[in-house]
């Protein structure tokens, strides 16, 4: 089955700290791999995506995610966190098919701390 | 660009009645948008996809009955709550695909608080 694995239901870490999240997804041929920030009571948030090419992946607010295919992962790393990083982080996988719907992680809190 | 709307963001209906949720693509067209349902403190669950001028797919374990969708057009879905319960109480959130991507990536409102009382 389809499914996409956050192990970290939470993150504390301190300002200025590096932090990885770390994201899972059942193995497939062909996937398109997104990062998603959730602040309370809002929608949804498009941090990086990875559809093709080079495996590093950039993307806002100094985010940035490697894709592994080997190891079937796509982990969202920060150099230094701040305040207002605080929020939920959700991966989120659309596997290859005629369907474009996406598979979401639980979600892992980031609790940055002073 | 690819901003996406939902209305209300929040609302609070009373047991037995019917909420109907708007889901806006405001500057793009999208043949497909999805409808989430989201608890506390839990990720996202797929409640179906609409597709514009076609009947909604609904996932497994969804009532389509009590959760009506209608994609009348390419800027507009809805989600109909009917004879609301306090069990559907939630976070609902509506995306929608983005053909710019070629409908790679979509593109999440800022969701609707439905509160049943």
């Amino acid at each position: 089955a389809q499914s996409v694995t956050q192990l970290d239901s939470q993150v504390p870490v301190f300002e200025e700290a590096p932090v990885e999240l770390r994201c899972n997804y059942s193995s497939s041929v062909s996937v398109y791999l997104f990062w998603y920030v959730q602040y309370p009571n809002q929608g949804l948030q498009l941090l990086l995506k990875y559809l093709s090419g080079s495996t590093l992946v950039k993307g806002i607010n100094g985010f940035e995610a490697e894709f592994n295919k080997s190891q079937t992962s796509f982990h969202l790393r920060k150099p230094s966190v701040h305040i207002s990083d605080t929020a939920e982080y959700f991966c989120a996988v659309r596997y290859g098919g005629a369907t474009n719907k996406l598979i979401f992680g639980t979600g892992t809190l980031l609790a940055v701390q002073p | 660009g690819a901003v996406v709307s939902q209305h209300p963001s929040w609302v609070i209906c009373k047991s037995g009645t019917s909420v109907k949720i708007e889901c806006r693509s405001l500057d793009f067209q999208a043949t497909t948008m999805f409808w989430y349902r989201q608890f506390p403190k839990q990720s996202l669950m797929l409640m179906a996809t609409s597709n514009e001028g076609s009947k909604a797919t609904y996932e497994q374990g969804v009532e389509k009955d009590k959760f009506l969708i209608n994609h009348a057009s390419l800027t507009l879905s809805t989600l109909t709550v009917t004879s609301a319960h306090p069990e559907d109480s939630s976070f609902y959130i509506c995306s929608a695909s983005y053909p710019g991507t070629g409908d790679t990536e979509a593109f999440f409102g800022q969701g609707t608080r439905l509160t049943v009382v």
